[in-house]
């Protein structure tokens, strides 16, 4: 099986509540971040994105929150399901001339029924 | 169906082996990595191309190879210099310019060396 995801902090949250799932960045020129959902075995999967000129912003059930002065990311996702159950990562984009991200480690979500 | 497809899914390797992933994407995308993922870290990136026939090292470029003769293509080869080539290994693509620094993600090769 899938092995990725050993070792990571993990958020466990019962069904219907709302989950919060946080990032520290690394640089503070980075002026865009995206967060990632991946599930077991498979590629990571776009969630959704914010540039550091925004420190909010909404998509389906989901809102990104960004705060430049302690270099923070946060994921809220409304009404959790079992089907949001995975890791989270969050992605930053240090240099759009480089095209490079620098990738957080991850937090799992549990979503207890 | 568009999208970026990486084979196989599951790969076994000899010690001593080289052997190539591929990564393939019709999005029409010009830049392209290679990341590799460990448990309990973040990706760690091996080579990325951002235009035909152009490609930079990443941080982990040592052991690997790769090479970018067409746009929907970016193969990766990990040689027998590879000290712990064991991972999951990701590719994925975004478009250069037109205001988006979105990456897309393929699904992945898991690699055992055995």
């Amino acid at each position: 099986g899938e092995s990725v995801g050993l070792h990571l902090p993990t958020l466990s949250v019962q069904e219907g509540d709302n989950s919060i799932i946080n990032c520290a960045y690394s640089n503070s020129a980075s002026d865009y971040f995206i967060w990632y959902k991946q599930e077991s075995g498979k590629g990571p999967q776009f969630i959704i994105d914010i540039r550091s000129n925004m420190d909010k912003r909404q998509g389906q059930r989901v809102t990104v929150l960004l705060n430049k002065t302690v270099k923070h990311l946060s994921l809220q996702i409304a009404a959790t399901q079992p089907g949001d159950s995975a890791v989270y990562f969050c992605a930053e984009n240090m240099d759009s001339g480089t095209y490079k991200y620098i990738f957080g480690t991850g937090t799992r979500l549990k979503v207890l029924a | 169906d568009g999208g970026i497809t990486q084979s196989p899914k599951y790969l076994f390797r000899k010690e001593g082996q080289n052997v190539t992933l591929s990564c393939e994407q019709n999005l029409n995308h010009d830049a392209m990595y290679w990341y590799r993922q460990d448990p309990g870290q973040g990706l760690r990136l091996i080579y990325y191309s951002q235009i035909v026939n152009d490609f930079q090292k990443g941080d982990i470029a040592e052991g690997y190879s790769v090479s970018r003769e067409k746009k929907e293509s970016f193969p990766l080869t990990v040689t027998s210099a590879q000290k712990n080539p064991t991972a999951f290994y990701l590719c994925a693509s975004r478009p250069r310019g037109g205001g988006t620094d979105t990456q897309y993600f393929g699904p992945g090769t898991r690699l055992t060396v055995l």
